[in-house]
């Protein structure tokens, strides 16, 4: 199994609302992604886990908060986004930090 | 500061041509070089990857020339097929191991 999933698919939320992106490997990978990627530009690293543990944050707005409950599992809550927040995020995973990342196809998030 | 530059950024090729992406670096702490394609809606796909000590890789119809003294590296598609019109995105990672520097993205058409 070489596949990284992610749920939902589309999501379109207002502004106020508490909603959470989820991403799910199993190939034993030990580390995990967060990207945030726009129309027509390349993905944006968010955040960064290593065994399970936060090891980087591109100073991302707090309204955007990571978790990582296993080591297959990463979370991105989201609470008070704004449009410009719109965009594809991606979830990847690989082996470890050094390794090849194999990315998920994304949510497709909408701020209205 | 765009670390990776990539260009073209639109290339329309006819069927059964050759494709060529180029790339240019300027962090000589560079040391694994992917190339990801990435069709619409969908996730980026890693597709080939070189490290710098080999000049050229070859995977099927696509290669990666790498020339670490001009500090350049190149994807070719041969024989290129309608099914490979996506946008291709270059991406180098430092040998501190974390993090993927992409280049800005090639949207590539093939013409049947």
């Amino acid at each position: 199994d070489t596949e990284v999933t992610q749920t939902p698919k589309h999501l379109v939320m207002g502004m106020t609302n508490k909603k959470s992106l989820k991403c799910e490997q199993h190939m034993g990978h030990r580390a995990m992604y967060w990207y945030k990627q726009k129309a027509k530009k390349p993905p944006e690293l968010m955040f960064v886990y290593s065994y399970e543990k936060l090891s980087i944050n591109e100073s991302v707005p707090s309204r955007f908060s990571p978790e990582c409950p296993n080591s297959s599992l990463l979370n991105l809550h989201l609470h008070a986004l704004q449009p410009e927040d719109s965009a594809l995020y991606l979830c990847a995973s690989s082996q470890g930090t050094s390794y090849e990342q194999y990315f998920g196809p994304g949510t497709r998030l909408t701020v209205t | 500061q765009q670390q990776v530059k990539q260009s073209p950024q639109s290339l329309i090729v006819q069927k059964g041509g050759i494709s060529i992406i180029n790339c240019a670096y300027e962090n000589t702490a560079f040391d694994y070089f992917p190339w990801y394609q990435q069709f619409p809606g969908k996730g980026p796909a890693l597709l080939i990857a070189i490290r710098p000590d080999v000049s050229e890789k070859k995977e099927g119809r696509f290669t990666i020339s790498f020339n670490k003294s001009a500090k350049q590296f190149s994807l070719h598609i041969m024989d290129s097929q309608p099914g490979d019109s996506a946008t291709y995105f270059c991406a180098a990672r430092d040998n501190a191991g974390n993090m993927l520097t992409f280049g800005g993205g090639t949207r590539l058409m093939v013409k049947p």
